[in-house]
Order: structure tokens, then sequence, then C-alpha cells
């Protein structure tokens, strides 16, 4: 089974600046996507960025970046120019190609952007 | 209409009502989930389901009862349970259970939750 792991429980940063939250995971595939996911205080499951294994360019979605190391199985998130709305707790998940019915979640980072 | 509407928002049961969860997509997506979420934990599957049969069942106690009337709504009816079943309970869905490479972007659509209180 792969494993997922947020090594940060908590991070905080101030807004306009910028943070990295960390996640490595373990997998024998090669195949796989990987996600960032956000959850809010109103408990939603929101969808950051998405990053495809075969996919050699780091994905970006505005504010948000990631940087995916396939060799060191890393994926970290890079959030800029922080914003209040961005606290959250944010979830880094994995997905196997194929035969992968569902996410594997890390256990999450609780992000707090003070002003 | 990228939505997952789940209902109700709020729950409250005692240990032994019967009640149900209910979840809706219309986006045409074949794979529905059920996750339990307890409070700074990440969810946890519990049931999927692929073109409306039951793909995965997570070693769930059986007084939980999903069931998949149709492409569009998941039910989870919940019986007998107990006070350490109170959690938030998240549908999700998304286009296929199992993907084809570079042919699906693979990521999970998720309602905003049921929190369930059971006494």
């Amino acid at each position: 089974a792969q494993t997922v792991t947020q090594s940060q429980p908590e991070m905080s940063v101030q807004e306009a600046e910028t943070v990295t939250l960390s996640c490595t995971y373990d997998t024998s595939e090669s195949d796989y996507y990987l996600f960032w996911y956000k959850q809010p205080p109103s408990r939603q499951m929101i969808l950051v960025i998405r990053q495809e294994a075969y996919k050699q360019q780091n994905a970006t979605e505005n504010r948000f970046s990631v940087n995916f190391q396939k060799a060191a199985k890393s994926f970290s998130l890079k959030i800029s120019d922080s914003q209040l709305g961005d606290a959250a707790m944010y979830f880094c998940a994995y997905r196997s190609a194929g035969s992968g019915y569902a996410l594997n979640f890390g256990k999450g980072t609780s992000l707090l952007v003070t002003p | 209409d990228t939505e997952v509407t789940q209902t109700p928002k709020h729950l409250v049961m005692g240990m032994t009502n019967k009640k149900s969860l209910k979840c809706e997509q219309h986006m045409g997506h074949r794979a529905m989930y059920w996750y339990k979420q307890k409070a700074k934990k990440p969810p946890e599957l519990m049931f999927v389901y692929s073109y409306e049969k039951l793909s995965i069942n997570e070693s769930v106690p059986s007084r939980f009862s999903p069931e998949c009337p149709n492409s569009s709504l998941l039910n989870l009816h919940l019986h007998a349970l107990q006070p350490e079943d109170s959690a938030l309970y998240l549908c999700a869905s998304s286009q296929f259970a199992t993907l084809v490479l570079r042919q699906n972007t693979g990521e999970l659509f998720f309602g905003e939750g049921s929190r369930l209180t059971v006494l």
C-alpha cells in the first residue's frame, strides 16, 4: 500500500509571504497522480493542484505551485503571496493510475495565516 | 455543474435510530465514495461504488449500509450507531473508479459533508 507522509502538523505564514508545505510518499508504481487538497473550517475538501507522475513539468495554479521530485518521491506545495483565506488544513493525496480506486491521504498540515 | 450535494448538513441521532445520509452529483461521474473524517484527521475511505456497483468496502461495520440507486445518487443508511461513529461523513465522486493514464484527471470532487452526532 502506498503511504503519504506530511511531516509538518502545523505551519504559520504572514500575509503576502511565501510558505512551502512538504509531502513525501512511498510507492513502487511508476504511474500515479498526486494532489493537494485544502479543507477550510467550512469543511469542504477543495482541490488545489494536481500533478500526473508522467509529467516532468511542475504544476502551477495561480499562487500555488508544486515541486515534484519523482526520484525522491517528494511533492511539496508552495503558496505565494499568502492570503488570509488560505488558512486551512492541507492534505497531500496519492492515487494509483489503473488500480487506484481512491485517494490515500497524508495526515494533513494546518496552515495559519497571520495579518 | 461541478457540485456534489450532501444532505443533511447536520444530523443528531440516538443509538436506536435509523437515519440516512444522501449525496447527489450531476457531473456524469461513474464512481462515488463515502469517507469518514474525525476532527483533525484525514478522511478514511469507507465505500466505493463504480457504475452503481459496490467495488470496495473497507471492512465497515454493518450498521453502515450504502446504497447507490442510480449513477447520480448515493445513500448511506445508518442504524444502531455508536457514539464513536460521530464524525464528518464526506461524499465524493470522480469520473471513473479506475483510471486510464493520460485520459483521466483523477481527482475526486467532494461534498460539504454531513456532520453526524450519535448520542
